[in-house]
């Protein structure tokens, strides 16, 4: 069954260290990738997405993202996390097979500590 | 702009009572969707709609219908809620045909079955 894993539940960092956020998938063929992030009482919000191309991609609030084929894997990273940073956060895949369907990850809820 | 609104925000039900969740996008998007969120699991689509008068069922269907009646709008009716249909429920839009697109969420409705 094709599947997305995050890992970890939750993840703490204190602001100003570098932050990573896992996020590994079990799809067929080369699948599209997504990250979206969610604040308290709040809908999800766009982070950035891998289609094709450069393997490091680079989205909103100082986030990117890097793409390892042979991983599988497509973790989110932060070069100096921000206590606004602390949300939870959804990697999100759609196989190659799908015309519309997401699989989503079940979250991993980022704390950052000042 | 509004982007995605979602009414009501909060609902509570009696099992078997009936409700319509609106949602409605200002966006000129084609494709729409309704999700539902549950502790500890990623987001599960219910249904998708690619345009006006289509509609396809998601990975969660049963106990729902949806209706898009028009490009701004697409509706999700619980037709004898049960205790298992309490979660939040998200609409969202995209602007293509599922694929590659961003998908843009309202804030929510938050639903609990007595």
């Amino acid at each position: 069954a094709q599947s997305v894993a995050q890992p970890e539940d939750q993840v703490n960092v204190a602001e100003g260290n570098p932050l990573t956020v896992k996020c590994t998938y079990s799809v067929s063929g080369n699948p599209y990738l997504f990250w979206y992030v969610q604040y308290p009482n709040r809908g999800l919000q766009f982070l950035l997405k891998y289609i094709t191309g450069d393997n490091l991609v680079k989205g909103s609030y100082g986030f990117e993202a890097e793409f390892n084929k042979s991983q599988t894997s497509f973790h989110l990273k932060k070069p100096s996390a921000l206590v606004s940073d602390s949300a939870l956060y959804f990697c999100a895949v759609r196989p190659m097979d799908s015309n519309y369907q997401l699989i989503w990850g079940a979250g991993t809820k980022l704390i950052i500590k000042p | 702009n509004a982007g995605v609104t979602q009414t009501p925000k909060f609902q509570v039900l009696k099992t078997g009572q009936s409700m319509t969740l609106q949602c409605a996008q200002d966006m000129n998007h084609n494709s729409m969707y309704w999700y539902r969120q549950d502790p500890g699991m990623g987001l599960r689509l219910i249904y998708y709609s690619a345009s006006e008068g289509t509609t396809d069922k998601g990975e969660v269907p049963n106990g729902y219908n949806v209706s898009r009646l028009n490009k701004r709008e697409f509706s999700l009716r619980l037709e004898s809620a049960a205790p298992s249909q309490t979660s939040v429920y998200f609409c969202a839009s995209s602007e293509g045909y599922g694929g590659t697109d961003t998908q843009y969420f309202g804030p929510g409705t938050r639903l609990t079955v007595l």
